[in-house]
């Protein structure tokens, strides 16, 4: 079973619409981080968490949301999507109890398209 | 800020190296490397920390240059299986554990 999956896997959606992307780990990482990624630009930070209470905005979070429902479970809201959202969104996590430097684990990826 | 990668792009034969560069305006705490499959997440190849630290994953390698604030990624008789994108993420004192990932570099080895 894959340590870290994303619901779901692909996404078409209406302007305006809201719509959740969910996101379980079952590593016992305490860090979870949203990426989103577009063509020639990488992976870029919407959200992150380092531990359950803990939420913080990355370089893009206008237009988004998340909540951390539990250590294991890390979701993303698009509050009322729009067209330039479609892009390739990533879950990850990492450890910040084994070691002073972490290693990121990505999730599959959810493909959005929004009409 | 985003790191720079270096080239966007490069087409290999099997067996042929090269090098891919990651530099960033900001003094670097830690370069993580990943590749990512087409289609697929990233998966992570190696982490260097200290400056000059070199570190090899197979005939991957890398080093770091604290001093130029810059990480360069070897590919060493590549094979097949190197196809895809790699990509640097950088970790800055100030940013504190979040990494910022270069635009990548995409690479494709032919037979």
């Amino acid at each position: 079973d894959a340590d870290v999956t994303q619901t779901p896997r692909n996404r078409i959606t209406k302007t305006g619409k809201r719509i959740m992307l969910e996101c379980s780990q079952t590593k016992g990482h305490d860090r979870m981080y949203w990426y989103r990624q577009d063509p020639g630009l990488g992976l870029r930070l919407i959200y992150y968490s380092f531990d359950v209470k803990d939420i913080n905005k990355g370089e893009i979070s206008d237009g988004y949301s998340v909540s951390r429902q539990a250590q294991a479970k890390f979701s993303l809201s698009l509050e009322s999507a729009i067209p330039n959202q479609t892009a390739l969104y990533f879950c990850a996590t990492s450890d910040s109890r084994t070691s002073s430097v972490e290693t990121q684990y990505f999730g599959p990826g959810t493909r959005l398209l929004v009409l | 800020q985003q790191p720079v990668q270096s080239p966007q792009a490069v087409i290999l034969r099997e067996g042929e190296d090269a090098v891919i560069n990651c530099s960033s305006s900001k003094a670097l705490y830690s370069v993580h490397w990943y590749r990512q499959k087409h289609g697929e997440a990233p998966i992570f190849l190696m982490i260097l920390l200290k400056g000059g630290e070199q570190k090899g994953h197979d005939k991957i390698s890398a080093s770091f240059n604290e001093k130029k604030q810059q990480s360069s990624l070897y590919l060493t008789a590549s094979q097949l299986s190197y196809s895809g994108t790699y990509f640097c993420g950088t970790e800055t004192k100030a940013a504190g554990n979040k990494l910022t990932f270069g635009g990548g570099t995409r690479v494709l080895v032919k037979p």
